[in-house]
């Protein structure tokens, strides 16, 4: 099967511009996750989707964040306004039950904000 | 919210001995533990799990064991070979079913 696809794999922005990140899932996974990996940590979340819905976007933060799912299938996250200290590896994973079930993650996007 | 913590943070070993990650979490309603290896540049990716009623599970050189009233599990790596070297994460399950995951252990196998 095909795993999930992101875009794209690199992205350098200065500070205060605005960058979105694009997640293709594995076909039949109605489960999709955004994490944020910072150099030297584990994922954390960031956003849940089931279908088009979200779940949990509790750890997300809006004032600069937003991600949507619109047709169920495929994702955007946007930062607008970028920070410093949102350098980071934004990991796109989807799953084929929202609980409890392996993630199945894609390459990431390394964002670098100077 | 669930509190992971992994240890130790580097392990080195010798090609052919055993390796042993623990993982120790707070959250007693967590029910389901994966465990993800990171090589350097790529995607985690799942290599073992376990759920809450299963005090161990194996796969191949791979185990993991659970200790539920201790509030710990590990993965056990047995006859470890060079590919193995990459970066362990092991994460717990919240009460709303987000995954929270460890900071990671980085593993070095010394040929």
């Amino acid at each position: 099967e095909a795993g999930v696809a992101q875009s794209p794999r690199y992205k350098i922005i200065e500070k205060r511009q605005s960058v979105a990140f694009w997640c293709n899932p594995i076909s039949g996974h109605a489960t999709l996750y955004w994490y944020q990996q910072i150099l030297g940590q584990g994922p954390k979340l960031l956003i849940q989707f089931q279908n088009n819905g979200v779940v949990d976007d509790s750890q997300l933060p809006k004032d600069r964040f937003s991600a949507e799912r619109l047709k169920g299938v495929d994702s955007t996250l946007k930062i607008q306004p970028a920070k410093l200290e949102d350098s980071a590896v934004y990991l796109c994973a989807s799953s084929l039950v929202p609980v409890n079930s392996p993630l199945h993650f894609g390459n990431g996007t390394r964002l670098t904000v100077t | 919210g669930e509190n992971v913590e992994q240890h130790p943070s580097t392990l080195s070993v010798q090609e052919g001995d055993s390796a042993v990650i623990k993982c120790t979490y707070s959250d007693s309603a967590s029910n389901y533990f994966p465990w993800y290896k990171q090589e350097l540049g790529k995607r985690p990716q799942l290599i073992i799990d376990i759920r809450s009623n299963v005090g161990e599970k194996k796969d191949q050189r791979i185990a993991v064991t659970l200790n539920k009233t201790a509030k710990h599990f590990s993965l056990h790596i047995t006859e470890t070979q060079p590919e193995d070297s990459a970066v362990y994460f092991c994460a717990a399950s919240e009460g709303n079913n987000r995954l929270a995951f460890g900071k990671g252990n980085q593993v070095v196998v010394i040929p």
